[in-house]
Formats: structure tokens, sequence, C-alpha cells
């Protein structure tokens, strides 16, 4: 089956700079790459996500790109809230079942 | 548009013992999910319906663990008997169909064995 692996773990950054998590997958059948945000106690929530036919995706201050040949895609953050500080986790998914297969997630904490 | 809707939102049980968590997806979403989240892990996948028929159980630990989608809408998730292991949240979700949908959670149901 597919593996994700996510990278870093944990992340801090100074409120205003950008932040960048990356997630490399092993099957090269996934085409279809959501990322969600966790709060604390919360649902995980869809915050952006891109398809396997483009190469890149930006909504607001958040951008999403993918490399289809290295198998990685990764998530931008620019310009860094504090409101940002959550539990963020890359998943891979196939047309075929739709399954997700999630990444580790990554905590990030901006420092005001 | 309403969101998943899970129910209990916490229960604490002792090993052995039986517990059951509902889920109502959002109208219309024929594909169900249920997940299991250990803290500090992301989420893994125990079971996902298309409507009322499963298509992947391969996760599920089935000695232990049961779930069904009567009539296609509200999904019951059943763990009898409960091990300390199995403490954990446990996410709902529904997607429009199959292949390539985003996905959309409920608040879960935070599990503790006792």
């Amino acid at each position: 089956g597919e593996n994700v692996e996510q990278h870093p773990s944990t992340l801090s950054v100074q409120e205003g700079d950008s932040a960048v998590i990356k997630c490399t997958y092993s099957d090269s059948a996934s085409n279809y790459f959501p990322w969600y945000k966790q709060e604390l106690g919360k649902r995980p929530q869809l915050i952006i996500d891109i398809r396997s036919n483009v190469g890149e995706k930006k909504d607001q201050r958040i951008a999403v790109t993918l490399n289809k040949t290295a198998k990685h895609f990764s998530l931008h953050i620019t310009e860094t809230q504090p409101e940002d500080s959550a539990v963020y986790f890359c998943a891979a998914s196939m047309n075929t079942g739709n399954q997700f297969y999630f990444g580790t997630g990554t905590s990030l904490t901006v420092i005001p | 548009e309403a969101g998943v809707a899970q129910s209990p939102r916490y229960k604490i049980i002792e090993k052995r013992q039986s517990v059951a968590f509902w889920c109502n997806p959002i109208s219309g979403h024929a594909t169900l999910y249920w997940y299991q989240q250990i803290l500090g892990q992301g989420p893994k996948l125990l079971i996902q319906f298309q409507n009322n028929g499963v298509v992947d159980d391969s996760q599920l630990p089935k000695d232990r663990f049961s779930a069904e989608r009567l009539k296609g809408v509200d999904s019951t998730l059943k763990i009898q008997p409960a091990k300390l292991e199995d403490s954990a949240v446990y996410l709902c979700a529904s997607s429009l169909d199959r292949g390539g949908q985003p996905q959309h959670f409920g608040d879960g149901t935070r599990l503790s064995i006792l």
C-alpha cells in the first residue's frame, strides 16, 4: 500500500516568517493530495488540496507544490500568524478507492 | 451545510467492556470512513463504506471491531471487548463519492480505556 512520510515532526517559526512542511509518497498511482489542519481537540479541517495534473496551487497565504517525478509535495505558509499554530497532516489518495494515507503530522508553533 | 455529526464526544470504559460510536455523514455523501487516531499520530483508516457496502476493512481488527452502515446513511462502530490499546480518538469522515474527493471529518469520539 501507499506510504506517506512527513517532515519535520515539529516546527517553530517567528510570526511573519514562512513555514514549509514536506511529504513524500511511495505509490506513483496516487493522484490527490490534501492537507489538513488539526487544532488541539478539534476535527481535522481541509485547508488546501492538489491533484496530480497541477504542479502548484495557492490560496491566500497557503500554497501547495507537487513534484510527481520525485513523488513529493509541500505545504507553504507565508506571513505566519499565531492562529496558524496547529498540527498539519498531509495525505495521499488514489482515484480508485479514495482511501487517504496520512502522514505522521507536523506540529507548527508560531511564536508571537 | 451541516457537518459530520458524531456521538458521544467522550467515553470512558473499563477493558473488556463494549462501546459503540455513532456517525451521521453530510447529507448526500455516498462514502463514509472510520479512522482511529492515536495521540501524536495521523488518522488510520479502519473501514470505508460506499453507500451501505464495505469498500475496505483491511485494517479493522475484526475479532473485536465491527461496523455497519444500514440504509447507506448513518453508521455505527462497535468495539467488543475493548483493550487498553484501543484508547484513541475515533473519527468519522464522509465524502461525496470515491475518487479524489475531499473528506470532511466529524469532531470525533475520545475513548479512554481504564
